[in-house]
């Protein structure tokens, strides 16, 4: 059946380095990723999102990147801070306004100082 | 803060009980999603609304109900509760129910079943 999932659970990185999390995707039908991140005892939050007619986005200190081929999906933080520490989580969707969304299980992010 | 609130915060109840979560969309938004996060199923969509009308269906158990009402605040009703509803349960909303409307999450209600 479809599924998202995460290649790593946990991710420990140097304050002020590069974090790249990965994700893959199984249903080649999702037409819409987003990435999203939840920090302790609070809800997720939406990071930045990709249509699947693009490649590549980008935002503040963030940069997603899908590769249709392999149906992956990563999430590039550049300059990692302490304030990123937080479980990120890759969604998919479907075209459709009624298609479900489906998340994959979250990679934890630490930030070393 | 997303502008999106639950109620409650917590909430501890027995087995066998009924409970209802409370959501108060962003102002202007129409569309409502609850989700629940729980530590053996991650995150999973539940159901949405907008402006009003059921628009898609998650993986909800027929004893999970919910509504939104004309003033857009949105309920969902959990009967017959066992162990295994214990989790944290999700509001979002939206401007609209298009596939890259933004979401913006609540802060959850934790729910928890003795």
């Amino acid at each position: 059946g479809e599924s998202v999932g995460l290649h790593l659970p946990t991710l420990s990185v140097q304050e002020g380095d590069n974090s790249i999390i990965n994700c893959a995707y199984s249903n080649s039908a999702s037409d819409y990723f987003i990435w999203y991140k939840q920090e302790s005892g609070k809800g997720p939050q939406f990071i930045i999102d990709i249509r699947s007619n693009m490649d590549k986005r980008q935002g503040q200190r963030v940069t997603v990147l899908l590769n249709k081929t392999v149906k992956h999906l990563s999430l590039q933080i550049a300059a990692t801070q302490p304030g990123d520490s937080a479980v990120y989580f890759c969604a998919e969707k479907g075209y459709s306004s009624a298609s479900k969304i489906i998340f994959g299980s979250g990679t934890r992010l630490s930030i070393r100082p | 803060d997303s502008g999106v609130t639950q109620t409650p915060k917590h909430l501890i109840t027995a087995t066998g009980q009924r409970v209802t979560l409370r959501c108060s969309p962003r102002s202007g938004d129409l569309s409502v999603y609850w989700y629940q996060q729980s530590l053996d199923q991650g995150l999973q969509f539940l159901i949405q609304y907008y402006n009003g009308e059921e628009r898609a269906k998650g993986n909800i158990l027929e004893r999970f109900s919910a509504q939104q009402f004309p003033d857009l605040h949105s309920e969902l009703n959990l009967s017959s509760l066992e162990l295994g509803d214990s989790a944290l349960y999700f509001c979002a909303s939206s401007v609209a129910p298009s596939e890259d409307n933004e979401q913006f999450f609540g802060p959850g209600t934790r729910l928890t079943v003795l």
